[in-house]
């Protein structure tokens, strides 16, 4: 089955202590990207990829980190996690650049920053 | 740089029609629409590149007009599956890798 997958789904961290969400696509997609989403904001872009070894910031960069080493994964890292970094996180792929291309969307992680 | 959408929320009825619009202040070759549900993920909906042409997707179709630089979407004989949040998102300038969503807009169906 195409799909998105991330983990972890929910996660209740403390301040300060480094984590790592994993997203992994398995449709050959060239292009990946992290949102995050908060009430009243919407979709806010962090990072993207539109292919391996090729990241670039979105809107909301500061405070995460990217690396895009194979093609499929694509991990999210907070490597000093603060409260203001509690959200909803997707990530999403698309067989190319957004721009022309359909996102595929995983299924959210619920992030807990205390 | 983030489309605005308007309205921000909407309640109908089963069957009752609703818009759903989308606008930018810079230049848009291309329109995005995704509708999410609740605690669920976005899913695409629709692509409108320039030309101001409609797409449909069931009943719901949108339209694009790059000189007024919106998008409009339409949902016609609205159902309870309709429910959710409809996000509209524009490429960002001179760079295909970003894709800015507006805020959203909550669309509630009730029976």
């Amino acid at each position: 089955e195409a799909q998105v997958t991330q983990n972890p789904r929910y996660l209740i961290t403390v301040t300060g202590k480094k984590l790592t969400v994993t997203c992994s696509q398995n449709m050959n997609h060239e292009y990946m990207s992290w949102y995050r989403q908060d009430p009243g904001l919407g979709l806010r872009q962090i990072y993207y990829s539109m292919n391996v070894e090729v990241t670039d910031k979105g809107d909301v960069p500061e405070g995460y980190k990217v690396s895009r080493k194979e093609k499929r994964n694509f991990p999210l890292i907070l490597e000093s996690p603060s409260p203001n970094q509690t959200s909803l996180y997707f990530c999403a792929s698309s067989l190319r650049g957004q721009a022309t291309g359909e996102l595929f969307f995983g299924e959210g992680s619920r992030l807990t920053v205390l | 740089q983030q489309p605005v959408q308007s309205p921000q929320a909407v309640i109908l009825r089963e069957g009752e029609d609703a818009v759903i619009n989308c606008s930018s202040s810079k230049a848009l070759y291309s329109v995005h629409w995704y509708r999410q549900k609740h605690g669920e993920a976005p899913v695409f909906l629709m692509i409108l590149l320039k030309g101001g042409e409609q797409k449909g997707h069931e009943k719901i179709s949108a339209s694009f007009n790059e000189k007024k630089q919106q998008s409009s979407l339409y949902l016609t004989a609205s159902q309870l599956s309709y429910s959710g949040t409809y996000f509209c998102g524009t490429p960002g300038s001179g760079n295909t890798g970003k894709l800015i969503f507006g805020q959203g807009t909550t669309l509630q169906v009730k029976p």
